[in-house]
């Protein structure tokens, strides 16, 4: 089975552009949720979205929205970028209802100058 | 609040020696999922073990078990016989079920010496 993977791997944009991430579920997974993960520090939970509507949401303002489709790959959009989004952007998938079994990707790479 | 917190910014260990991460975490809920995930330098979160808020004995995972002491709201991670490959950041999460959120804590840097 393939795993999460997560695109582009490397990014850099400037202050007040707008940027989307890209991830593909594992394969049996119907459920995607994303993080930022500061240089440093721990993930920080975004949100999680499931059946392509968002059903959890951790401390982040307006700007951070997502999308989630029909094969369960997801998006992450972040509009006018400030400098403390640069930072590594995990997502993960897991099947609704199991408990455990988060698989992530390797993340995303966002540096805003 | 913070939700999980891990008092060990950093650790070393004797190869084939056992070592213990530290994790404490804050709920009112009862019913919730805890994790441990190594991060090596690559980026990637690998899912170690996980133990629920209802289960009675603590999780294993081949080298890994976690210490659930529920009155005390902590979930050690213990790894034994560590070995160099271990050497990395770990992180200790707890999933709230009610509220979908997932609170991950500062994390861990183990360092293996051969």
């Amino acid at each position: 089975e393939t795993g999460v993977t997560q695109s582009p791997t490397h990014l850099i944009k400037t202050r007040g552009q707008q940027v989307t991430l890209r991830c593909s579920s594992q394969s049996g997974h119907n459920t995607v949720s994303w993080y930022q993960q500061a240089l440093g520090q721990g993930p920080q939970f975004i949100f999680q979205y499931y059946r392509e509507e968002e059903n959890g949401r951790g401390n982040f303002p307006p700007r951070f929205s997502g999308l989630q489709f029909p094969n369960y790959s997801s998006e992450l959009n972040v509009n006018a970028l400030e400098l403390d989004d640069s930072a590594l952007y995990l997502c993960a998938s897991s099947k609704q209802g199991v408990d455990y079994g988060y698989t992530f990707g390797s993340g995303t790479r966002l540096t805003v100058v | 609040a913070q939700k999980i917190t891990q008092t060990q910014p950093g650790m070393f260990v004797q190869e084939k020696e056992a070592v213990t991460l530290d994790c404490t975490y804050d709920t009112s809920d009862q019913s919730y999922g805890l994790f441990w995930y190594k991060q090596p330098s690559s980026g990637e979160m690998i899912f170690l073990i996980y133990q629920g808020s209802y289960d009675e004995q603590n999780a294993t995972e081949g080298r890994y078990s976690l210490n659930f002491q529920k009155a005390r709201k902590s979930a050690n991670l213990v790894i034994s016989a560590s070995q160099l490959g271990d050497s990395a950041m770990y992180f200790c999460a707890m999933r709230q079920y009610n509220f979908n959120k997932f609170y991950f804590g500062s994390g861990t840097k183990l360092n293996v010496k051969p």
